[in-house]
């Protein structure tokens, strides 16, 4: 069956990056797009932007662009989020989720990689 | 603020009929497909429907959504106990090129 595995939790210092990993199965990788979407505790979800492990395309939230990137490699299997100049702000549950050419249709989803920020 | 305005809460008792609306404008629901997602308690998000009114496989068709202009619904008839989760819609905005999320309606089954 179709599987995205994410990365363990992480603990970082503001100004910090972070990677977090999605290793994915079951399905043709390079068929399908990937997704990354965040939740704050107790709250709802924010969508963070989109790659294409095909083409290498990406296509990021306005409110992280300059500061995120998207990658994968595709002998892997495993696409990867790299957010930098982390803030408390950016404390949150972070998952990766599958998608087929309709943003918006996310299916299914990693179990999520809490990333803390913290002094 | 959400672009998507949800209701915070709804709550019906098992066996019942509940709604939980969805409202946007012609930039997003008013042009887009709608999406809707339950997050169960401490899991990730599950498709619930996607293309507006579409149930993936597994999905009891007590679940169904309707879509009306600018705004769309999720109904959950015969409610069950497993039913308490919090409920997503979602779709892409043309102005604002991303996806927006509702900020979510937490049903509490009495």
């Amino acid at each position: 069956q179709v599987q995205l595995v994410q990365s363990g939790a992480e603990v970082k210092k503001p100004g910090a990056s972070v990677r977090v990993s999605c290793r994915t199965s079951g399905y043709m990788f390079i068929n399908y797009e990937i997704n990354w979407v965040r939740q704050a505790t107790g709250q709802g979800l924010e969508w963070l932007g989109w790659m294409n492990p095909d083409s290498g395309k990406t296509g990021y939230s306005q409110q992280f662009q300059g500061r995120i990137t998207m990658t994968s490699d595709n002998t892997k299997t495993t696409a990867y989020m790299e957010l930098r100049n982390l803030t408390s702000a950016d404390t949150a549950v972070y998952y990766c989720a599958r998608s087929s050419g309709f943003l918006g249709w996310f299916d299914p989803w990693g179990q999520g990689t809490l990333v803390t920020v913290s002094s | 603020q959400s672009v998507l305005t949800q209701p915070p809460s709804v709550s019906g008792t098992p066996g019942q009929r509940v709604t939980i609306s969805c409202s946007g404008s012609s930039s997003n629901i008013g042009s887009n497909y709608i999406y809707w997602y339950q997050q169960l308690p401490g899991t990730a998000p599950k498709l619930l429907i996607f293309r507006n009114n579409r149930r993936p496989s597994g999905v009891p068709d007590r679940f169904s959504a309707s879509k009306s202009d600018s705004s769309t619904s999720l109904a959950i008839s015969g409610l069950r106990p497993e039913d308490e989760a919090d409920y997503y819609c979602a779709t892409w905005d043309d102005s604002l090129s991303r996806v927006l999320f509702g900020g979510g309606t937490k049903l509490t089954v009495l």
